[in-house]
Protein backbone atom coordinates (compact mmCIF):
# COMPACT_ATOMS: atom_id res chain seq x y z
CA UNK A 1 0.00 0.00 0.00
CA UNK A 2 1.13 2.80 -0.69
CA UNK A 3 0.76 6.52 1.70
CA UNK A 4 1.96 10.19 2.22
CA UNK A 5 2.45 12.34 5.31
CA UNK A 6 2.21 15.91 5.44
CA UNK A 7 2.98 16.43 8.48
CA UNK A 8 1.89 20.48 8.90
CA UNK A 9 -1.83 21.57 9.10
CA UNK A 10 -0.22 24.94 8.44
CA UNK A 11 2.54 26.76 7.56
CA UNK A 12 2.62 30.24 7.96
CA UNK A 13 5.60 32.26 6.42
CA UNK A 14 6.95 36.01 5.63
CA UNK A 15 6.11 37.33 2.64
CA UNK A 16 9.97 37.62 0.79
CA UNK A 17 11.22 34.72 3.15
CA UNK A 18 11.94 31.14 1.67
CA UNK A 19 8.89 28.44 2.51
CA UNK A 20 8.67 25.29 2.92
CA UNK A 21 5.76 22.35 2.90
CA UNK A 22 7.07 19.20 4.10
CA UNK A 23 6.06 15.72 2.21
CA UNK A 24 6.93 12.05 3.28
CA UNK A 25 5.89 8.79 0.90
CA UNK A 26 5.95 5.03 1.36
CA UNK A 27 5.29 2.73 -1.42
CA UNK A 28 6.93 -0.69 -2.19
CA UNK A 29 8.98 0.11 -5.49
CA UNK A 30 10.07 3.13 -7.33
CA UNK A 31 7.93 6.41 -6.67
CA UNK A 32 6.00 8.70 -9.19
CA UNK A 33 5.99 12.36 -6.72
CA UNK A 34 3.46 15.53 -7.37
CA UNK A 35 2.77 18.14 -5.52
CA UNK A 36 -0.96 19.64 -6.83
CA UNK A 37 -2.38 23.11 -5.22
CA UNK A 38 -5.44 24.45 -4.48
CA UNK A 39 -6.94 27.75 -4.56
CA UNK A 40 -9.94 28.66 -3.10
CA UNK A 41 -12.84 27.43 -4.95
CA UNK A 42 -10.69 26.23 -7.25
CA UNK A 43 -9.62 22.61 -8.69
CA UNK A 44 -6.27 20.78 -8.38
CA UNK A 45 -4.06 22.70 -10.27
CA UNK A 46 -0.23 20.43 -11.26
CA UNK A 47 2.83 21.99 -9.74
CA UNK A 48 5.59 19.90 -10.46
CA UNK A 49 6.26 16.06 -10.59
CA UNK A 50 9.51 13.52 -9.86
CA UNK A 51 9.44 10.98 -12.36
CA UNK A 52 13.03 10.28 -12.37
CA UNK A 53 16.54 11.91 -12.89
CA UNK A 54 17.49 14.93 -11.49
CA UNK A 55 16.84 14.86 -7.84
CA UNK A 56 15.96 18.47 -7.90
CA UNK A 57 12.81 19.15 -9.83
CA UNK A 58 11.37 22.89 -10.74
CA UNK A 59 7.94 23.84 -11.49
CA UNK A 60 5.41 26.73 -12.16
CA UNK A 61 5.21 29.82 -10.05
CA UNK A 62 8.99 29.33 -9.27
CA UNK A 63 8.38 25.89 -7.09
CA UNK A 64 10.60 23.30 -7.15
CA UNK A 65 11.13 19.78 -4.57
CA UNK A 66 13.57 17.89 -3.80
CA UNK A 67 13.66 14.29 -4.02
CA UNK A 68 15.42 12.03 -1.44
CA UNK A 69 15.11 8.59 -1.74
CA UNK A 70 16.54 7.79 1.71
CA UNK A 71 14.80 9.57 3.69
CA UNK A 72 11.77 9.21 1.56
CA UNK A 73 10.78 12.99 1.06
CA UNK A 74 9.81 15.24 -1.70
CA UNK A 75 9.54 19.00 0.00
CA UNK A 76 7.82 21.87 -2.22
CA UNK A 77 10.26 24.99 -1.28
CA UNK A 78 10.27 27.82 -2.88
CA UNK A 79 13.02 30.70 -2.36
CA UNK A 80 10.41 33.63 -1.72
CA UNK A 81 7.46 33.68 -0.78
CA UNK A 82 4.33 35.80 -2.31
CA UNK A 83 1.10 36.64 -0.40
CA UNK A 84 -0.39 34.93 -4.39
CA UNK A 85 0.96 31.92 -2.88
CA UNK A 86 -1.40 31.24 -0.07
CA UNK A 87 -3.59 28.35 -0.89
CA UNK A 88 -3.87 24.64 -0.08
CA UNK A 89 -0.86 22.42 -1.23
CA UNK A 90 -1.16 18.67 -1.52
CA UNK A 91 1.63 16.31 -1.87
CA UNK A 92 0.57 13.16 -4.46
CA UNK A 93 3.06 9.67 -4.83
CA UNK A 94 1.89 6.52 -6.67
CA UNK A 95 4.10 3.54 -7.55
CA UNK A 96 6.02 3.23 -10.71
CA UNK A 97 3.95 1.38 -13.27
CA UNK A 98 3.89 -2.23 -12.98
CA UNK A 99 0.35 -3.03 -13.76
CA UNK A 100 -3.45 -2.88 -13.64
CA UNK A 101 -4.26 -0.27 -11.17
CA UNK A 102 -0.89 1.46 -10.78
CA UNK A 103 -2.11 4.80 -11.61
CA UNK A 104 -4.10 5.22 -8.45
CA UNK A 105 -2.93 8.74 -6.79
CA UNK A 106 -2.49 8.46 -3.09
CA UNK A 107 -2.53 12.06 -1.46
CA UNK A 108 -1.51 13.64 1.60
CA UNK A 109 -4.22 15.25 3.76
CA UNK A 110 -2.86 19.15 2.54
CA UNK A 111 -1.12 21.44 4.01
CA UNK A 112 -2.60 25.04 3.92
CA UNK A 113 0.17 28.01 3.45
CA UNK A 114 -0.57 31.60 4.71
CA UNK A 115 1.87 34.01 3.26
CA UNK A 116 1.81 37.23 5.71
CA UNK A 117 2.39 40.25 4.16
CA UNK B 1 -2.00 19.17 -20.59
CA UNK B 2 -5.59 18.70 -20.75
CA UNK B 3 -8.24 21.41 -20.33
CA UNK B 4 -10.95 19.91 -18.33
CA UNK B 5 -14.83 21.17 -17.77
CA UNK B 6 -17.07 19.64 -15.27
CA UNK B 7 -20.85 20.85 -14.89
CA UNK B 8 -22.67 21.50 -12.87
CA UNK B 9 -19.99 23.51 -11.03
CA UNK B 10 -22.04 23.54 -7.48
CA UNK B 11 -25.46 22.37 -6.58
CA UNK B 12 -27.78 22.03 -3.68
CA UNK B 13 -29.64 19.16 -3.42
CA UNK B 14 -32.21 17.57 -0.87
CA UNK B 15 -31.74 14.37 0.69
CA UNK B 16 -32.99 11.54 -1.84
CA UNK B 17 -32.39 12.93 -4.78
CA UNK B 18 -29.69 12.00 -7.53
CA UNK B 19 -27.33 14.11 -9.25
CA UNK B 20 -25.21 13.62 -12.01
CA UNK B 21 -21.90 15.11 -12.81
CA UNK B 22 -20.61 15.66 -16.55
CA UNK B 23 -16.61 15.81 -17.04
CA UNK B 24 -15.56 17.05 -20.76
CA UNK B 25 -12.17 16.92 -21.72
CA UNK B 26 -10.93 18.44 -25.00
CA UNK B 27 -9.21 15.99 -25.93
CA UNK B 28 -9.37 11.91 -26.31
CA UNK B 29 -7.99 10.50 -23.03
CA UNK B 30 -7.61 6.75 -22.48
CA UNK B 31 -8.27 6.68 -18.46
CA UNK B 32 -10.81 8.92 -16.41
CA UNK B 33 -10.69 9.25 -12.74
CA UNK B 34 -13.49 10.68 -10.20
CA UNK B 35 -12.15 11.71 -6.74
CA UNK B 36 -14.00 13.22 -3.71
CA UNK B 37 -12.90 15.61 -1.40
CA UNK B 38 -14.90 16.04 2.02
CA UNK B 39 -15.04 19.21 4.18
CA UNK B 40 -11.57 20.40 4.96
CA UNK B 41 -10.31 16.53 3.90
CA UNK B 42 -7.95 15.15 0.91
CA UNK B 43 -9.27 13.50 -2.30
CA UNK B 44 -10.20 10.07 -2.52
CA UNK B 45 -10.63 8.48 -5.53
CA UNK B 46 -13.72 6.48 -6.28
CA UNK B 47 -13.66 5.17 -9.45
CA UNK B 48 -10.94 4.94 -12.58
CA UNK B 49 -13.63 5.41 -15.82
CA UNK B 50 -11.92 3.51 -18.96
CA UNK B 51 -14.17 3.91 -22.04
CA UNK B 52 -15.84 0.59 -23.28
CA UNK B 53 -15.23 -1.21 -20.20
CA UNK B 54 -17.25 -0.86 -16.39
CA UNK B 55 -15.59 1.62 -14.05
CA UNK B 56 -13.48 0.22 -11.24
CA UNK B 57 -14.26 0.99 -7.75
CA UNK B 58 -12.41 1.60 -4.94
CA UNK B 59 -13.14 0.33 -1.57
CA UNK B 60 -16.16 1.56 -0.19
CA UNK B 61 -17.71 2.96 -3.24
CA UNK B 62 -20.04 1.06 -4.82
CA UNK B 63 -21.89 1.42 -8.55
CA UNK B 64 -25.39 1.39 -7.22
CA UNK B 65 -23.91 4.50 -5.40
CA UNK B 66 -22.01 6.24 -7.72
CA UNK B 67 -22.65 4.65 -11.12
CA UNK B 68 -20.42 5.56 -13.86
CA UNK B 69 -20.56 6.44 -17.76
CA UNK B 70 -17.79 6.81 -20.18
CA UNK B 71 -19.09 6.47 -23.62
CA UNK B 72 -16.16 7.87 -25.39
CA UNK B 73 -12.81 9.53 -24.93
CA UNK B 74 -13.22 12.90 -23.79
CA UNK B 75 -16.46 12.49 -21.76
CA UNK B 76 -17.93 11.07 -18.88
CA UNK B 77 -20.64 11.17 -16.32
CA UNK B 78 -20.66 10.60 -12.15
CA UNK B 79 -24.05 9.90 -11.05
CA UNK B 80 -24.60 10.48 -6.84
CA UNK B 81 -27.04 8.73 -6.36
CA UNK B 82 -29.88 9.02 -3.31
CA UNK B 83 -27.88 11.42 -1.95
CA UNK B 84 -27.43 12.24 1.80
CA UNK B 85 -25.74 14.99 3.52
CA UNK B 86 -23.05 12.85 3.60
CA UNK B 87 -22.46 13.15 0.37
CA UNK B 88 -21.82 17.10 0.84
CA UNK B 89 -18.30 17.18 -1.18
CA UNK B 90 -16.20 18.42 -3.91
CA UNK B 91 -16.39 16.31 -6.45
CA UNK B 92 -13.35 15.85 -9.34
CA UNK B 93 -12.57 14.36 -12.47
CA UNK B 94 -9.17 13.90 -13.48
CA UNK B 95 -7.96 12.13 -16.63
CA UNK B 96 -4.48 10.58 -16.89
CA UNK B 97 -2.64 13.60 -19.43
CA UNK B 98 0.58 11.66 -20.47
CA UNK B 99 3.87 12.32 -18.98
CA UNK B 100 2.98 9.99 -16.06
CA UNK B 101 0.69 13.23 -14.55
CA UNK B 102 -2.75 13.50 -13.70
CA UNK B 103 -4.98 17.06 -14.25
CA UNK B 104 -7.99 17.71 -12.90
CA UNK B 105 -10.84 19.63 -13.68
CA UNK B 106 -12.34 22.09 -11.52
CA UNK B 107 -14.80 20.49 -9.17
CA UNK B 108 -18.49 20.50 -8.68
CA UNK B 109 -18.90 21.70 -5.02
CA UNK B 110 -22.20 19.43 -3.64
CA UNK B 111 -24.36 20.33 -0.52
CA UNK B 112 -27.18 18.07 0.25
CA UNK B 113 -29.51 19.08 2.92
Amino acid sequence: AQSVAQPEDQVNVAEGNPLTVKCTYSVSGNPYLFWYVQYPNRGLQFLLKYITGDNLVKGSYGFEAEFNKSQTSFHLKKPSALVSDSALYFCAVRERYSGAGSYQLTFGKGTKLSVIP
Amino acid sequence: SAVISQKPSRDICQRGTSLTIQCQVDSQVTMMFWYRQQPGQSLTLIATANQGSEATYESGFVIDKFPISRPNLTFSTLTVSNMSPEDSSIYLCSVEGGAETQYFGPGTRLLVL
